[in-house]
């Protein structure tokens, strides 16, 4: 089974800190993605990339960046925490070979920023 | 824009009883729908995924139908059981995309023992 690991279940951070969340696939995924989900709004999409070194804007892109160095490892970056991105943080991958579409999604990373 | 509505936002039923989940869509040019299932405070797990071609996908006692003429899917569940209470998300997959999935807000499930 494909596995996708968010290194943090919580973490807490102060405003102005930079926060890094990451996120690893075992299963050669091209595709990784990063989504916020807030009650009353559902998920949203941040950023994804379908290879190494690319990355594409999703919906919500603003305070966000994101580094994608390895196939396996896609990482989102908060450059200057803020309260407003106290989140649930979810990162999912996925492969358009071999006919299998789907997305398979981390754990997820509750973030409070205080 | 794709949009993707889930209705009832909230549902609780008697232990044992067959349900039905809904989901619709503005857009019928899809590439695949997923339904996943979410455990509070937890990630989404995915249950079903039913391609652009395919009318319905079955897993246990889960089955899932898609219907891109009329842009709906439903999530059939058959004899629930309390372990089945968790939010229900469904998302399609829009075509010409790099894979972007678009969600429903969900239905929550609470089966009742």
């Amino acid at each position: 089974d494909v596995k996708v690991t968010q290194s943090s279940r919580y973490l807490v951070k102060r405003t102005g800190e930079k926060v890094f969340l990451e996120c690893v696939q075992d299963m050669d995924h091209e595709n990784m993605f990063w989504y916020r989900q807030d009650p009353g709004l559902g998920l949203r999409l941040i950023y994804f990339s379908y290879d190494v070194k690319m990355k594409e804007k999703g919906d919500i892109p603003e305070g966000y960046s994101v580094s994608r160095e390895k196939k396996e490892r896609f990482s989102l970056i908060l450059e200057s925490a803020s309260t407003n991105q106290t989140s649930m943080y979810l990162c999912a991958s996925s492969s358009d070979r071999g006919g299998n579409y789907g997305y398979t999604f981390g754990s997820g990373t509750r973030l409070t920023v205080v | 824009k794709q949009e993707v509505t889930q209705i009832p936002a909230a549902l609780s039923v008697p232990e044992g009883e067959n349900l039905v989940l809904n989901c619709s869509f503005t857009d019928s040019a899809i590439y695949n729908l997923q339904w996943f299932r979410q455990d509070p405070g937890k990630g989404l797990t995915s249950l079903l995924l039913i391609q652009s071609s395919q009318r319905e996908q079955t897993s246990g006692r889960l089955n899932a139908s898609l219907d891109k003429s009329s842009g709906r899917s439903t999530l059939y569940i058959a004899a629930s059981q309390p372990g089945d209470s968790a939010t229900y998300l469904c998302a399609v997959r829009r075509r010409g995309s790099q894979g972007n999935l678009i969600f429903g807000k969900g239905t929550k499930l609470s089966v009742k023992p």
